[in-house]
């Protein structure tokens, strides 16, 4: 069935490192695919997206590329703030049944002064 | 502001109670999803809302758990005779009905059932 894997958490980074956290997605057809992040006892807010193969999504240092080869959306910041700790979730939606999503169980992020 | 608002933001019930969550979709947005997220969890898909369509229910736990939306924009998701377990936030999401776009999230009610 769709669904979404994320990399388990926690990742603890020190401030101005490199930073990855993987997502693999299993769906029919071509999905659009979604970073969002929780900041502590806030909602989700949308941090990037792309829509089709090879489209790079980016947003507040962060990036993300649709491969549709290793179907993977992995997120990227070049050199993480303490202002980043947050969790950050991977989600899909499905070209055919657009209105399902499927999140992926999150990945806290801790960032050290 | 044009969010997505949920009310109220915190609810402390006793065990075996009915408590009811209140959601208000940005305007014009057709699709309303509830979420549940327990404690450092990841979201559990509750329910969701397109227009007029019949909800998908798929995602509700129990026969306790209910949800309507009327008129098509305000959401209330219902939760009867209440257990420790339903201790949770419970969020909701809206979004317009054009392929590819995202869901926008309200700020939760956080539910604590003693």
């Amino acid at each position: 069935g769709d669904s979404v894997t994320q990399m388990e958490g926690p990742v603890t980074l020190s401030e101005e490192a490199f930073l990855t956290i993987n997502c693999t997605y299993t769906a029919t057809g071509y999905p659009s695919l979604f970073w969002y992040v929780q900041y502590p006892g806030e909602g989700l807010q949308l941090l990037l997206k792309a829509t089709k193969a090879d489209d790079k999504g980016s947003n507040k240092g962060f990036e993300a590329t649709y491969r549709k080869e290793t179907t993977s959306f992995h997120l990227e910041k070049g050199s993480v703030q303490v202002s980043d700790s947050a969790v950050y979730f991977c989600a899909l939606s499905l070209l055919y049944n657009f209105n399902k999503f499927y999140f992926g169980s999150g990945t806290k992020l801790n960032v050290k002064p | 502001g044009a969010g997505v608002s949920q009310s109220p933001s915190n609810k402390v019930t006793e065990k075996g109670k009915d408590v009811e969550l209140r959601c208000d979709p940005i305007s014009g947005h057709t699709a309303l999803y509830w979420y549940r997220q327990s404690l450092g969890q990841g979201l559990e898909f509750l329910i969701y809302f397109q227009g007029n369509s019949a909800p998908d229910k798929s995602g509700l736990p129990s026969d306790r758990f209910s949800a309507e939306r009327t008129g098509g924009s305000v959401s209330t998701l219902t939760i009867q005779r209440t257990q420790q377990e339903d201790s949770a936030v419970y969020l909701c999401a809206s979004r317009t009905g054009t392929s590819g776009n995202e869901q926008y999230f309200g700020p939760g009610t956080r539910l604590t059932v003693t």
